[in-house]
């Protein structure tokens, strides 16, 4: 059982440009969520999909979008790139099987840094 | 609206010495709550969480959780920690809408 990648490791951009982040969840799971944490934080909920649909959304601008693809991977797009966008972005993939309160398993992150 | 305090932002404890970190959560139904630890550099890892039934929860690395809904807390505990045991800890409530509601973490460091 492979646990849940993401890619790249690392990213530098400069303000106004656009990102796309990575993440292939675990295997078995249908569920994949985003999450934002800055430096100092705990993570902040970006969005969550769920059999390539979104499934909720937290205090993010629409520059925020994700897609989630047929074999359960997603990606992470940012638009219109600022700088209080740099933080470690971290991806969870999960198995929804009824109402609430799946765990979780969460990649080792992106570090975007925004210049 | 659903979100967790948790009150110490830097804890020590020296090695094999007692530890318990505190949460407390705002959250209006039974809320699911977890705890996760994160060391330097890497994603989250599940110690323990609670949905329902025995408030006195089981976890890994031998932390356990109690939940005391009267106090609104969900506070993390070791009888003895290792020096392997300096991460971050946060706690989290999974609120409505599927948002993972996390605290702002507790640093600890273990001294030996």
């Amino acid at each position: 059982e492979t646990g849940v990648t993401q890619s790249p490791t690392h990213l530098i951009k400069t303000r106004g440009q656009q990102v796309t982040l990575r993440c292939s969840s675990q295997s078995g799971h249908n569920t994949v969520s985003w999450y934002q944490q800055a430096l100092g934080q705990g993570p902040q909920f970006i969005f969550q999909y769920y059999r390539e649909e979104e499934n909720g959304r937290g205090n993010f601008p629409p520059r925020f979008s994700g897609l989630q693809f047929p074999n359960y991977s997603s990606e992470l797009n940012v638009n219109a790139l600022e700088l209080d966008d740099s933080a470690l972005y971290l991806c969870a993939s999960s198995s929804i099987l009824r109402g609430g309160g799946e765990t979780q398993y969460f990649g080792p992150g992106t570090r975007l840094l925004v210049l | 609206a659903q979100s967790v305090t948790q009150p110490d932002i830097h804890i020590t404890v020296s090695e094999g010495a007692s530890l318990e970190l505190r949460c407390n959560y705002s959250y209006g139904a039974t809320p699911y709550l977890f705890w996760y630890v994160q060391s330097p550099g890497q994603g989250l890892q599940l110690l323990l969480k609670y949905f329902s039934g025995d408030t006195l929860v089981q976890g890994i690395k031998g932390f356990e959780a109690e939940f005391k809904r009267s106090q609104s807390s969900f506070n993390l505990r070791k009888p003895s920690v290792h020096w392997s045991d300096a991460a971050e800890y946060f706690c989290a409530v999974e609120a409505d809408n599927n948002d993972m509601r996390f605290g702002a973490g507790t640093r600890l460091t273990v001294k030996p």
